[in-house]
């Protein structure tokens, strides 16, 4: 069966540090992928778009690595702030109309 | 920037009522979804909507209708609510111009069917 897996368990780290989040899937081939940010109470807000043919993207501090081999994307945050607190979402989308398919999301809490 | 309302934060209603959640968009978006969110299950959807008067189920459509009647609002009807649709549900838009377009979420209706 097709499935996005993303660690539920919350990510502890301490403020400066760089913040790795996961995101496996299984029986997808993904045109692309996308990742989003989620604060309590607020819709998902885009972050970046990585496609197949692409291995690494980078925005400011943020970079997304995509290895269809592996079928993971892993996402950093380079020097992490509290502000970058939140949930964090991937999503898959396939050829065609491009419905996405999400992750769970992992939490990320970044402490002073 | 683009802005999708959705037209309640809150709303409690009782079991067997129909119910009406809006969604407007002020970017002229070809593509619409209505997603819902639970914990542990992550977002799931329910109904796009490629264009005006289109509508395609999602993967969990099962007590759901939806209308687009006008570009800019898309409408999640729940026939008969039931319990097991309390949830949040979050609307979205993305404009159809070219591949990888970013989804653009609203802050989110949470339903409680009591």
């Amino acid at each position: 069966s097709q499935k996005i897996e993303q660690n539920s368990e919350a990510l502890n780290i301490q403020e400066g540090k760089t913040a790795t989040l996961t995101c496996n899937y299984t029986n997808y081939s993904p045109a692309y992928l996308q990742w989003y940010r989620q604060d309590p109470g607020r819709g998902p807000v885009f972050l970046l778009l990585i496609r197949e043919n692409e291995k690494e993207k980078r925005k400011e501090r943020l970079k997304v690595t995509f290895d269809t081999t592996l079928k993971q994307s892993l996402f950093h945050i380079t020097a992490s702030q509290p502000a970058d607190s939140a949930t964090y979402l991937c999503a898959l989308a396939t050829t065609g109309f491009q419905k996405l398919v999400f992750g769970t999301g992992t939490r990320l809490l970044v402490s002073p | 920037d683009v802005k999708v309302t959705q037209s309640s934060r809150y709303l409690v209603k009782r079991t067997g009522e129909k119910v009406f959640l809006e969604c407007v968009q002020d970017m002229d978006h070809e593509n619409m979804f209505w997603y819902r969110q639970d914990p542990g299950l992550g977002l799931r959807l329910i109904y796009f909507s490629y264009d005006v008067k289109m509508k395609e189920k999602g993967d969990i459509p099962e007590g759901y209708s939806v209308s687009r009647e006008k570009k800019e609002r898309f409408s999640l009807i729940l026939e008969s609510a039931s319990t097991n649709q309390t949830s949040m549900y979050l609307c979205a838009s993305r404009p159809s111009d070219r591949e990888g377009q970013p989804q653009h979420f609203g802050d989110g209706t949470r339903l409680s069917i009591l």
